[in-house]
């Protein structure tokens, strides 16, 4: 099975700090797409950063960035100046082109005042 | 980005009933429809892909007896849980996506949780 592995089950961070979630796959495709999704309480699935593995450039969002490593089969994201509201459940996915997505079993994360 | 809607956002019903979730795309035609089950502190799951005017494409281990979708519109999904007991109690979740182009966004719903009595 072309699997997402998420190896850190819960992360925490003192607010303003910045955390590191680690994220690998397993893929045959050389075209697919990877996402950091966050899953806040309320359940609502938030898109957070979005990368083409066509693009060697990482993706940025504001506070928001990965390290995007396809060689290694890696996508890590990076949160910076950690909020109390970035605590959340955090999916990293892949898609194939086409298809649908993987997800993997997700990151909990707590920021600390 | 587009909306996604589900109704009801939660409910209750006795064991043996039936249950239908509506997921609506609120702004945009999705020709293509995936409903997700999420046990707590779990990741998603699907469960299947619906296409609209087809029958749907269920996962591995999913009965489609029990597990009715109906995707009947650009705009609307059903899930209906038949004959629902206790082991269905879950959350379930819609996403929606466009047709066309290399690649084509997906939105999710909101969720809808199922507790079966």
């Amino acid at each position: 099975a072309q699997t997402v592995t998420q190896s850190q089950p819960e992360m925490s961070v003192q607010e303003a700090e910045t955390v590191t979630l680690s994220c690998t796959y397993d893929t045959s495709e050389s075209d697919y797409y990877l996402f950091w999704y966050k899953q806040p309480p309320s359940r609502q699935m938030i898109l957070v950063i979005r990368q083409e593995a066509y693009k060697q450039q990482n993706a940025t969002e504001n506070r928001f960035s990965v390290n995007f490593q396809k060689a290694a089969k890696s996508f890590s994201l990076k949160i910076s100046d950690s909020q109390l509201g970035d605590a959340a459940m955090y999916f990293c996915a892949r898609r194939d082109y086409g298809q649908n997505f993987v997800f993997g079993p997700g990151t909990r994360l707590s920021v600390l005042p | 980005g587009a909306v996604v809607s589900q109704h009801p956002s939660w409910v209750i019903c006795k064991s043996g009933t039936s249950v239908k979730i509506e997921c609506r795309s609120l702004d945009f035609q999705a020709t293509t429809m995936f409903w997700y089950r999420q046990f707590p502190k779990q990741s998603l799951m699907l469960m299947a892909t619906s296409n609209e005017g087809s029958k749907a494409t269920y996962e591995q281990g999913v009965e489609k007896d029990k597990f009715l979708i109906n995707h009947a519109s650009l705009t609307l999904s059903t899930l209906t849980v038949t004959s629902a007991h206790p082991e269905d109690s879950s959350f379930y979740i819609c996403s929606a996506r466009e047709s066309g182009g290399a690649f084509v966004e997906q939105f999710f719903g909101p969720g809808t949780r199922l507790t079966v009595l």
